[in-house]
């Protein structure tokens, strides 16, 4: 398909533990972001790529929340000593510019028991 | 602080019957305001709008941004079931990169037969 893509698409882990959580970007785009979201809320800003670096990480919660995007294409959000605030569907889009529509994918939903 | 508020947050009506969401974008340096559809998990690309007056439409589907008032519409003619879902707003926040978008809580949308 030529959508973006996130996996896994569920996710359950125990507090404490290190989940990584995946995004394929749609091809060419140089952009990439994630987003959270909770129960009734709209997606929450967390961090954006331009190519490889970090252009904006301001959403960041905390520093247990990291991301990367090595070259430029594929990108995953790590999150460490997990807590059940954490739990939320953490969502990926991507955009052919910085300027440009977004378009998301299915995202994750990580529930930390 | 920027904001972005969506009204009503809920919404019922009746297959044919026409909608009116309502999108208020507070914000000290206007770029852009986006719509989106999200049914289930992925949030669906709906419009962008940065001029003033100026009527996008996508088949029952139109919207228009007052920009002086940071004021945006979205309607919704002849509605199905099928346009049963959250409708999002969401523009790019003050002082971050084009990418950090700061989205409402949403319309949720409920279209009965």
């Amino acid at each position: 398909g030529a959508g973006v893509s996130q996996t896994p698409s569920n996710k359950v882990t125990e507090k404490g533990k290190y989940v990584e959580l995946r995004c394929d970007p749609i091809s060419g785009h140089t952009a990439l972001y994630w987003y959270r979201q909770s129960l009734g809320q709209g997606p929450e800003f967390l961090i954006y790529f331009q190519g490889t670096g970090a252009a904006d990480d301001s959403g960041l919660p905390n520093d247990r929340f990291f991301a990367v995007r090595p070259e430029g294409s594929v990108s995953t959000l790590k999150i460490q000593r997990t807590e059940r605030g954490d739990s939320a569907v953490y969502l990926c889009a991507s955009s052919s510019g910085q300027r440009s529509e977004q378009y998301f994918g299915p995202g994750t939903r990580l529930t930390v028991t | 602080e920027d904001k972005v508020v969506q009204s009503p947050l809920s919404l019922v009506v009746h297959e044919g019957d026409t909608v009116t969401l309502n999108c208020s974008y507070e914000v000290t340096n206007f770029r852009s305001l986006l719509w989106y559809k999200q049914e289930k998990k992925a949030p669906t690309f709906l419009f962008m709008l940065t001029s003033s007056g100026i009527e996008k439409k996508s088949g029952r589907l139109s919207s228009i941004l007052d920009k002086k008032e940071l004021f945006s519409i979205l309607n919704i003619t002849a509605t199905q079931t099928g346009d049963s879902a959250v409708y999002l707003c969401a523009g790019p926040h003050y002082g971050g990169s084009q990418g950090n978008l700061i989205f409402g809580k949403g319309t949720k949308l409920s279209v009965k037969p």
